[in-house]
């Protein structure tokens, strides 16, 4: 069964500041998706990496995708408080469903 | 463009009661559709999949169920409600094939009382 794990679930920090949120699953795939989510509403696309080594940017935000690792990382350069949201990764199981399996989120609170 | 739309977007239902969220999809053939359940401050479980029209797979064991009567439409049902039923509904869609991003409709709060 596949599992996704992210961590941290709660991240403070202040503007300006780097920081990185991380995206670890228990099967093999080479499909990883991160989310955007602000309170009360429903989901934004932000990436989707479909092989060992991509990464891609937007803004302040990069993603990376590991696959040999299992790992997805997320990292945010420069904090700014509109980044303030929750961040889901999903991973794609590799089946005819194309379903995605989400982690539990990132809720990130950046502070001026 | 393709948009998806989803409705209602709040309901309060009393237990016991049926449930119908429907969801459509335009702009696009064939979509592969999704719903997923939210509860308050949790992650997105997946709730039921469809890969074309009649085709429906659960994921979860549960009082609800879905239908795909037409090729852009996705609704689900509940007979009974229960209070477990609370949370925030998502409809989402994608392009058939892996690797191509999964849109999400606007949601539907439901709580249960």
């Amino acid at each position: 069964e596949l599992k996704v794990e992210q961590n941290p679930l709660f991240l403070s920090m202040q503007e300006g500041k780097n920081y990185t949120i991380y995206c670890n699953y228990s099967t093999t795939s080479d499909r990883l998706y991160w989310y955007r989510q602000d309170p009360g509403k429903s989901l934004e696309s932000l990436f989707v990496l479909l092989s060992n080594g991509a990464v891609k940017q937007e803004g302040r935000l990069m993603a990376s995708l590991d696959t040999k690792a299992r790992l997805s990382t997320l990292h945010i350069t420069a904090a700014v408080h509109d980044l303030s949201a929750t961040y889901f990764c999903a991973v794609d199981g590799m089946d005819s469903s194309y379903k995605l399996i989400f982690g539990s989120g990132t809720r990130l609170l950046v502070r001026p | 463009s393709q948009t998806i739309h989803q409705w209602p977007a709040t309901l309060v239902q009393p237990v016991g009661s049926p449930l119908s969220l429907e969801c459509t999809v335009e702009g696009t053939s064939n979509p592969n559709l999704y719903w997923y359940r939210q509860a308050a401050g949790r992650g997105l479980q997946l709730l039921f999949y469809s890969v074309g029209i009649g085709q429906i797979s659960s994921e979860v064991p549960q009082n609800l169920s879905a239908s795909r009567p037409q090729d852009r439409q996705f609704i689900l049902s509940s007979k009974k409600l229960l209070l477990s039923d609370s949370g925030f509904y998502l409809c989402a869609w994608s392009v058939p094939g892996g690797g191509n991003t999964i849109y999400f409709g606007e949601g539907s709060w439901l709580t249960v009382v």
